[in-house]
């Protein structure tokens, strides 16, 4: 069975740091874009990050550039998001996604459940 | 950056009716589109990539049309499970882009 794990998250001080991992099980991790989504609280789906199956390739929203930063090891078959500099507008519920593509992304077919980031003092 | 409008951004509808949800880009995006379904608590469900192509296990009452700037999701015949919130995508280049979404509820 395809499935994604989420683990990290919780609570953020402003101006800090949260490492968010995906660990992936089912598909050959590898082969596949990964993408990170967020959904603040009563809001809509934001874009984040994606990155390519091999790593090399990486895109960010403006609203997280300079700030997060995505990677993946494909040894461990996991999907990370190193967030520093955090802001209280990073407060959301965090999604890890599989890409249907390799290298630019197409769409996401396999999500994971979401684990929630707050930022606050 | 090209930004995804969807409308309207709430419907009431009734189960059996048919409805259609539009998104509109603000540049050409070719058939680099996606339809995603939500509901309250859950992570989203891919429905349709390529604008048309309805993802594998998705109910054929499910249909996407469009290409360029203007596209359409249309449910045929809405059944109980399908009131949720459904959210466009682009992927035609960075920064990819959703729609604001569309929530469809009971009549």
């Amino acid at each position: 069975e395809v499935q994604l794990l989420q683990s990290g998250g919780g609570l953020g001080q402003p101006g800090g740091s949260l490492r968010l991992s995906c660990e992936a099980s089912g598909f050959t991790f590898s082969t596949y874009a990964m993408t990170w989504v967020r959904q603040a609280p009563g809001k809509g789906l934001e874009w984040v990050s994606t990155i390519s199956g091999t790593g090399s390739s990486t895109y960010y929203a403006d609203s997280v550039k300079g700030r997060f930063t995505i990677s993946r090891d494909n040894s461990k078959n996991t999907l990370y998001l190193q967030m520093n500099s955090l802001r209280a507008e990073d407060t959301a519920v965090y999604y890890c996604a599989k890409d249907t593509a390799g290298i630019f992304p197409l769409g996401m077919d396999v999500w994971g459940n979401g684990t929630t980031v707050t930022v606050s003092s | 950056d090209i930004q995804m409008t969807q409308s309207p951004s709430s419907l009431s509808a009734s189960v059996g009716d048919r409805v259609t949800i539009t998104c509109r880009a603000s540049q050409n995006i070719n058939s680099y589109l996606n339809w995603y379904q939500q509901k309250p608590g859950k992570a989203p469900k891919f429905l349709i990539y390529a604008a048309s192509t309805l993802q594998s296990g998705v109910p054929s009452r499910f249909s996407g049309g469009g290409s360029g700037t203007d596209f359409t999701l249309t449910i045929s015949s809405l059944q109980p499970e399908d009131f949720a919130t459904y959210y466009c995508q682009h992927t035609h280049s960075s920064p990819y882009t959703f729609g604001q979404g569309t929530k469809l509820d009971i009549k």
